[in-house]
């Protein structure tokens, strides 16, 4: 069974600051990745996903993530965040040809004003 | 983009008793639909798959006789927690994929259970 690994339960940043949320999976065949964000007291969006390319992938509100293979990591970016990504992010990861995610076990973002 | 509405938002229910959640793909057909449960400041984790006209896969260690699920149609499934108990109580989710898209899961807003 493949795991994923999120290696920060909870980040708290100023508004402006940069931020980065390590993401590792262990399955070692072709993956599809995904970072999903929910909101306080909404449901789960996708932020951004790649399954092949550009290994650099761009998503909504700013969002980017990196595909590295041989580290078997997808961690998101965000060079500049704001009060409202206050949040909780999950990356999730299939097995190529599946539809089946697993989940990691979240980071808590909160941004100060 | 696709839209996918759960049933109820919350609920409340006595010990014993059974409760159905139903979850809707409003603006598409879904082959296959998603139960998760999340657990507080906890990641999701998939309880079962259900396709349309088929029964459910469920993950290793949930009990599918407790936890029901029926994907009748192309745009609903539901899930019943039958004789629920305490430690049913939590957040349950479904997620639904379109036939017509690749790997992405559409995620419902999720109902809250509690079981008193």
């Amino acid at each position: 069974a493949q795991s994923v690994s999120q290696h920060n339960h909870h980040v708290i940043l100023s508004e402006a600051a940069s931020l980065e949320l390590g993401c590792n999976y262990s399955y070692g065949g072709t993956v599809n990745l995904f970072w999903y964000v929910q909101y306080p007291g909404q449901h789960l969006q996708l932020l951004l996903k790649y399954f092949s390319g550009d290994p650099l992938v761009k998503g909504i509100k700013g969002f980017e993530a990196e595909f590295i293979k041989s580290k078997f990591s997808f961690n998101l970016r965000k060079p500049s965040v704001q009060w409202s990504d206050t949040a909780e992010y999950f990356c999730a990861v299939t097995r190529s040809n599946d539809y089946k995610l697993s989940f990691g076990a979240g980071t808590t973002v909160t941004v100060r004003a | 983009g696709a839209v996918v509405s759960q049933h109820p938002s919350r609920v409340i229910c006595k010990s014993g008793t059974s409760v159905k959640i139903e979850c809707r793909s409003l603006d598409f057909q879904a082959t296959t639909m998603f139960w998760y449960r999340q657990f507080p400041k906890q990641s999701l984790m998939l309880m079962a798959t259900s396709n349309e006209g088929s029964k459910a896969t469920y993950e290793q260690g949930v009990e599918k006789d407790k936890f029901l699920i029926n994907h009748a149609s192309l745009t609903l499934s539901t899930l019943t927690v039958t004789s629920a108990h305490p430690e049913d109580s939590s957040f349950y989710i479904c997620s639904a994929i379109s036939s017509g898209l690749s790997y992405e899961q559409y995620f419902g807003p999720g109902t809250r259970l509690t079981v008193t």
